[in-house]
């Protein structure tokens, strides 16, 4: 069974406006951390936003936001104010347990396009 | 956070040859993650290379086409033996940034085997 689930494969937002990509996971583990990254053209993998199973406040960084829905199993980004750069893949990933230096697992991705 | 120098960024080789990955990190670190994302795919991890031990393989990958090294806490090699076009892939490295802040990854190993 997957782990992480991301049902978007892709999506077209019009520029300026916000976007919602979803995330579900699955674990049996009270503590883990998500975390979601996005991946241009270029490849290089850049990462956006952590959320971790105790925190009990929404993570924000910038114009991430990450809706943490802990009895979903859901951890969806939200991008405000869409802008052309934001053009690229997003992968959203868990780690298991409570060991910080433990391995990500990713899910299959959902790639975004910004429209002018 | 760590900067990961991730060698050869790019290679074209023939099947049934051998090709050699090499990531540095600027600082100390225990765990490394080696991934692979095959063409329009996602990062499936291949292994975690823990420095002082054996490589830990995820399902799907054995030692014996995809060795590791480990020699130190800044340093690990990933060798993709026996290649196939089935490996054209992109081969990441990744380790972990501590804390709250994520995996810092390599910029990539783009392999074309023909």
């Amino acid at each position: 069974a997957q782990k992480i689930t991301q049902t978007q494969p892709g999506m077209f937002v019009q520029e300026k406006e916000a976007v919602t990509l979803d995330c579900t996971y699955d674990t049996s583990d009270q503590s883990y951390g998500l975390f979601w990254y996005k991946q241009p053209s270029s490849g290089e993998m850049i990462f956006l936003i952590y959320q971790g199973s105790y925190d009990e406040q929404n993570a924000t960084e910038g114009r991430y936001s990450l809706n943490f829905q802990k009895a979903r199993k859901s951890a969806n980004l939200v991008i405000s104010a869409s802008q052309l750069g934001d053009s690229a893949m997003y992968f959203c990933a868990m780690r298991e347990g409570g060991n910080r230096d433990d391995k990500i697992i990713f899910g299959k991705g959902t790639r975004l396009h910004i429209l002018p | 956070s760590a900067v990961i120098s991730q060698k050869p960024s790019r290679d074209i080789c023939q099947r049934g040859t051998s090709l050699t990955i090499q990531c540095q990190v600027d600082s100390q670190v225990t765990m490394m993650f080696w991934y692979r994302q095959q063409p329009g795919q996602s990062l499936t991890l291949i292994a975690t290379a823990n420095q002082g031990s054996e490589a830990t393989y995820e399902s799907g990958f054995v030692i014996d086409k995809f060795p590791i090294s480990r020699p130190n806490l800044t340093f690990s090699t990933l060798t993709v033996s026996n290649m196939s076009p089935e490996d054209s892939s992109i081969y990441l490295c990744s380790v972990p940034l501590g804390g709250n802040y994520g995996y810092t990854f390599g910029s990539g190993t783009r392999l074309t085997v023909v």
